[in-house]
């Protein structure tokens, strides 16, 4: 069975600029969570989605934004892209809701802003 | 609200050197804990988990045994292996909330 995917895995933006991260979640799993981690951190929390509707939201500005489709995929979006938004952006799938008792993540999406 | 400390690295240890990675948090209610480990340039893999009190979690010759009444959840592994070198990360979730990581260590193992 494949694991999470996201995609691409690198890519370089210049500031303003927008991105679109996109990410599959493992078959059978219904809830997709967003996490970004800067260098030398924890992977801090974006989104939340469960059963395509918004379940939770972490301490970031409105430029992210997020979707679920209706085969449980997402997309990160982030607008008006800055140096700070540089980080490995990661994908975590889990099977039920918000608890996200087994969640299993992705290889990430590397974004550099220059 | 929610926190996990882990200590700070890089550890360094010899191959067969007995590790331990220290973690503490502060949660409301009754968390589940992690660890989660992250090899070069992939993502997170859960390692092992625990959910709740005296609870030992168990993996790959690692273990972390849930101790409420010192709110810790240390990582041990009794012979590392250079393969064991990575960014471990332990973490926390309570109720309906998402993941909460702490910074992570890293583990460097030399030959």
């Amino acid at each position: 069975d494949a694991g999470v995917t996201q995609s691409p895995t690198h890519l370089i933006k210049t500031r303003g600029q927008q991105v679109t991260l996109r990410c599959s979640p493992i078959s059978g799993h219904k809830s997709v969570s967003w996490y970004q981690q800067v260098l030398g951190q924890g992977p801090q929390f974006i989104f939340q989605y469960y059963e395509k509707e918004e379940r939770g939201r972490g301490n970031f500005p409105d430029r992210f934004s997020a979707r679920q489709f209706p085969n449980y995929s997402s997309e990160l979006n982030v607008n008006a892209l800055l140096l700070g938004d540089s980080a490995l952006y990661l994908c975590a799938s889990s099977l039920m809701g918000p608890s996200n008792t087994e969640a299993f993540f992705g290889q990430g999406t590397r974004l550099t802003v220059v | 609200g929610d926190s996990v400390t882990q200590m700070e690295g890089p550890v360094t240890l010899s191959e067969e050197a007995f590790l331990t990675i220290n973690c503490t948090y502060t949660a409301t209610g009754y968390p589940s804990l992690f660890w989660y480990v992250q090899y070069p340039g992939e993502g997170l893999q859960l390692l092992l988990k625990a959910t709740k009190a005296d609870d030992k979690g168990s993996n790959k010759g690692f273990e972390a045994t849930y101790r409420k009444e010192t709110t810790s959840f240390h990582l041990e592994k009794g012979s590392v292996q250079v393969s064991d070198s990575a960014v471990y990360f332990c973490a926390l979730v309570s109720g309906n909330t998402p993941l909460v990581f702490g910074k992570g260590t890293r583990l460097s193992v030399i030959a």
